[in-house]
């Protein structure tokens, strides 16, 4: 089953527009990640937060947590063709012991139009 | 270092058949795992495999199963294929012992038909 749900399920912008993707989780977590999927190929890990921090920054990507919604989102600054992807968000599902199992979400669909 | 390497990327089976899956993680990675996903239900866990044990698995039939060998390269293995196994499997390999970063291989897509 899958933690949660993304929205929205697709967004077309225009390239330097802001692109602003939502996660929604069920079960609490030890952390949050998000990742990009181009084209059905292998997925690219882009940023992890954990469940103590509120926001953080890498690049042009910001990701906030809030685990009393359970809610993350990820926006992505001054888009580039580059970006169109598919991106999600993925969870621990907070089990407390020793694993790397991802639980993930349905995913964003990204179009970035030059 | 080389990424995750799954083999090989493109596979086409028939109903019945049974298939097998590579992957070799990134050198000094010991966690292995694999996802099954399809547009249908998305990306779903498979399984685990840490040196060279099945910590953690999903919930699929048993007709998929895997294991992992001493040089941390991992197989998955499914029987008597059905049409709804067709879709893309990956493997992601991790540095650490738990609920860390997973590097994705590029993803072996099956067929069955």
């Amino acid at each position: 089953s899958q933690q949660g749900e993304e929205d929205p399920q697709a967004l077309s912008i225009q390239e330097g527009e802001n692109a602003t993707m939502n996660c929604s989780y069920k079960t609490s977590i030890n952390n949050l990640q998000w990742y990009r999927q181009n084209s059905g190929r292998g997925l690219v890990h882009l940023i992890l937060i954990r469940s103590n921090e509120r926001e953080k920054h890498s690049g042009r990507l910001r990701v906030t947590l809030d685990t009393s919604k359970k809610s993350s989102s990820l926006l992505i600054t001054a888009s580039r063709a580059a970006d169109t992807a598919s991106y999600f968000c993925a969870t621990d599902g907070g089990y407390g012991g020793a694993t790397n199992k991802l639980i993930f979400g349905t995913g964003t669909l990204l179009a970035v139009q030059p | 270092k080389a990424g995750v390497t799954q083999t090989p990327r493109y596979l086409i089976k028939t109903r019945g058949q049974q298939v097998t899956l590579s992957c070799s993680p990134i050198s000094g990675h010991r966690s292995v795992s694999w996802y099954q996903q399809t547009p249908g239900q998305g990306l779903q866990f498979l399984f685990e495999y840490f040196s060279e044990t099945q910590r953690n698995k999903g919930n699929f039939p048993g007709r998929f199963s895997g294991r992992q060998f001493s040089n941390s390269r991992s197989e998955m293995n499914v029987s008597t294929l059905e049409l709804g196994d067709s879709a893309l499997y990956l493997c992601a390999s991790s540095p650490g012992t738990a609920k860390n970063i997973q590097y994705f291989g590029a993803g072996t897509r099956l067929s069955v038909l």
